[in-house]
């Protein structure tokens, strides 16, 4: 059966240093999206895209955030300056035309030191 | 007041019991999902409702659009069950899905 993938699966990093996290998408998806848990809290909406282009975006993806298709097969978030704060799980989805239902990959959990 | 709620909190349950987890929403949605986040922290998605019932071997999943509730059960309960299960609301003519508390489900043998 198909499915998101994302690596790293995790990371560790410095305050003030650049991520770049990836998902693979599944094949036919046009739809995708970030999402972040941080430790103990809920999982929150970052961002959806499509057709290369941003659809909707949360208050929390702020300049320091991008997101990027850069090939055929990729789906990126990166983090431009990385803060204490964004220590947390990070997980793609994707979706097919219909956006009946969204398919998680397994998340790249994210430490910043 | 968040907009998905679940309840209970935290659920623990013996070996073969019927277990429900309830969610209420505020907002208005074009499909409800039930999630299984296992304790190194992936998500699975179970269902994605709009209307009725959705049945998968041991889970079961309703959904009353009137009064904005979903509940998931589980029936003959194991320990394998034994993980978060967040409800998400995926708002209408919008993309972005909006995730209950989660619901934490211990079974114990």
């Amino acid at each position: 059966e198909p499915e998101v993938t994302q690596t790293p699966s995790h990371q560790v990093t410095q305050m003030g240093q650049e991520v770049i996290l990836r998902c693979v998408p599944i094949s036919n998806h046009l739809y995708f999206y970030w999402y972040r848990q941080i430790l103990g809290q809920k999982v929150e909406f970052l961002v959806s895209f499509y057709n290369n282009e941003i659809s909707e975006k949360s208050e929390i993806f702020d300049d320091q955030f991008s997101v990027e298709r850069p090939d055929g097969s990729n789906f990126t978030l990166k983090i431009r300056s990385t803060k204490l704060e964004d220590s947390a799980m990070y997980f793609c989805a994707s979706s097919d035309t219909t956006r009946q239902t969204q398919y998680f990959g397994p998340g790249t959990r994210l430490l910043v030191l | 007041k968040n907009e998905v709620e679940q309840s209970p909190q935290n659920l623990t349950a013996q070996e073969g019991e019927f277990i429900t987890i309830n969610c209420s929403y505020s907002v208005g949605i074009s499909a409800l999902h039930w999630l299984q986040q296992h304790p190194g922290g992936g998500i699975v998605s179970l269902f994605m409702l709009s209307s009725g019932k959705k049945k998968h071997g041991r889970l079961i999943a309703t959904i009353n659009i009137q009064e904005k509730h979903s509940s998931l059960h589980i029936t003959a309960s194991h320990p394998r069950d034994s993980a978060v299960y967040i409800c998400a609301a995926q708002k209408t003519s919008y993309d972005k899905v909006i995730f209950g508390p989660g619901t934490s489900l211990s079974v114990i043998p």
